[in-house]
């Protein structure tokens, strides 16, 4: 079975914090997605990756920047929290990047205080 | 206009009726489309994939309608087990774009 793990499944931080959420996959697959989830608008994708060291921003990529050092391992990171990315973010990774299936973590529920 | 649309709900269907959701995208180059399933604190997961032709899987149809951009989800003698939320995925290009999502109850 593919498992996508996220670091934390819960977090509390105050505004102006940096945050680190992390993500590992362990079926080799090359791309990697971030996306955050909010009531009404649906999953909406902040960035992906795919390859090693390669990223493309998504559609909402504004206050986030992302890492991959190695192939298994997206890290999504918030420079400067701010209350309005208080969100549910989940991590997703695929084999293929066109039209494949993406295989999702259990997801972090952010809040920014 | 959002790229992928689907009517939120909720369904509320009693069990072993039968329930059909559509769903609109925009992007005429959109090649590829898929159904999700997202419970309730869970993350997505895969329900099934959408061919031009129409696929089903077991109790689950599936319709793909290029002429006018909308795919449909039919879901046949509903159980308690189906609640959930559906969510209507369309890809061009690298990406996936996610509809809201579908709320489907089954009640007793």
């Amino acid at each position: 079975d593919v498992k996508v793990t996220q670091s934390s499944r819960y977090l509390v931080k105050r505004t102006g914090e940096k945050v680190f959420l992390e993500c590992v996959q362990d079926m080799d697959h090359e791309n990697m997605f971030w996306y955050r989830q909010d009531p009404g608008l649906g999953l909406r994708l902040i960035y992906f990756s795919y390859d090693v060291k390669m990223k493309e921003k998504g559609d909402i990529p504004e206050g986030y920047s992302v890492s991959r050092e190695k192939k298994e391992r997206f890290s999504l990171i918030l420079e400067s929290a701010s209350t309005n990315q208080t969100s549910m973010y989940l991590c997703a990774s695929s084999l293929w990047a066109q039209g494949g299936e993406q295989f999702f973590g259990p997801g972090t529920r952010l809040t920014v205080l | 206009r959002k790229e992928v649309e689907q009517d939120p709900g909720p369904f509320n269907v009693p069990e072993g009726a039968t329930v059909a959701f559509n769903c609109t995208y925009s992007n005429s180059a959109s090649q590829s489309f898929f159904w999700y399933r997202q419970d309730c604190r869970k993350e997505p997961k895969l329900l099934m994939s959408v061919y031009s032709s129409g696929n089903e899987d077991g109790r689950f149809t599936a319709q793909l309608n290029r002429a006018s951009q909308y795919i449909s989800l039919l879901i046949r003698d509903s159980k308690l087990s189906d609640s959930a939320t559906y969510l209507c995925v369309v890809n061009a290009g690298n990406m996936l774009t996610f509809g809201g999502g579908t709320r489907l109850m089954v009640k007793p």
